[in-house]
């Protein structure tokens, strides 16, 4: 178990192309998430799968953006049609153990993240 | 509708003092977790720890215990013993249980820097 990985980590991309990143969750883990992170704030959700379907989008996921996770394994995002505003950090993170802690929840473990800069 | 507050934006501590970074949040949620997150500048979110809503007890873990305060709706992380490895960016987050939902809240996180 080597935890979350993420390729590629850097991203440079001129405006209007195309670009996809992907995600490896720890592998027992079913559940996977996508975050954005511009420069001061925290990560916000995007979406989240639990094995291969899509269950949770939110709205800040526009049309020009897509995941998926075919085979409830790894996922991708991409991202069409690139903008400038485009330009942050995208995380993903992976649950599904049973956590440690007494509670509900599953904390997730995150990637390293993929850093995008749209010029 | 899910919130979290972290008005410090920037703390020092001094090298093996204790220090307390404050999150205060806001939901609907009868039920709901707590977390505190490091990002050093490497940029990966590392998990430091988790505090249920109706966990009678704070929780703690090695050097970082939570000051859980649920009438005040305040998370605060107390690092006790900083090391200079402590410096980084501090996220607290929240998620709340109702209808399956899956996301978590951040705030805008704390800036620490541990000096020797």
């Amino acid at each position: 178990d080597t935890g979350v990985s993420q390729n590629p980590r850097h991203k440079i991309t001129k405006r209007g192309q195309n670009v996809t990143f992907r995600c490896d969750p720890i592998s027992e883990h079913n559940r996977l998430y996508w975050y954005r992170q511009t420069l001061g704030q925290g990560p916000e959700f995007l979406t989240y799968f639990q094995n291969e379907a899509q269950l949770e989008k939110s709205r800040l996921l526009s049309d020009r953006f897509s995941a998926e996770r075919p085979k409830g394994s790894f996922s991708t995002l991409e991202i069409q049609r690139t903008e400038q505003g485009d330009s942050a950090m995208y995380l993903c993170a992976s649950s599904g153990r049973p956590s440690p802690h007494a509670g509900l929840t599953y904390e997730q473990y995150f990637g390293p993240g993929t850093r995008l800069t749209v010029t | 509708a899910q919130k979290i507050t972290q008005t410090q934006p920037g703390m020092f501590v001094q090298e093996k003092e204790a220090v307390t970074l404050d999150c205060t949040y806001d939901t609907s949620d009868p039920s709901y977790g707590l977390f505190w997150y490091k990002q050093p500048s490497s940029g990966e979110m590392i998990f430091l720890i988790y505090q249920g809503s109706y966990d009678q007890q704070n929780a703690t873990e090695g050097r970082y215990s939570l000051n859980f305060q649920k009438a005040r709706k305040s998370a605060n992380l107390v690092i006790s013993a900083s090391q200079l490895g402590d410096s980084a960016m501090y996220f607290c987050a929240m998620r709340g249980f109702s209808g399956g939902y899956q996301k978590v809240t951040f705030g805008i996180g704390t800036k620490l820097q541990v000096i020797p």
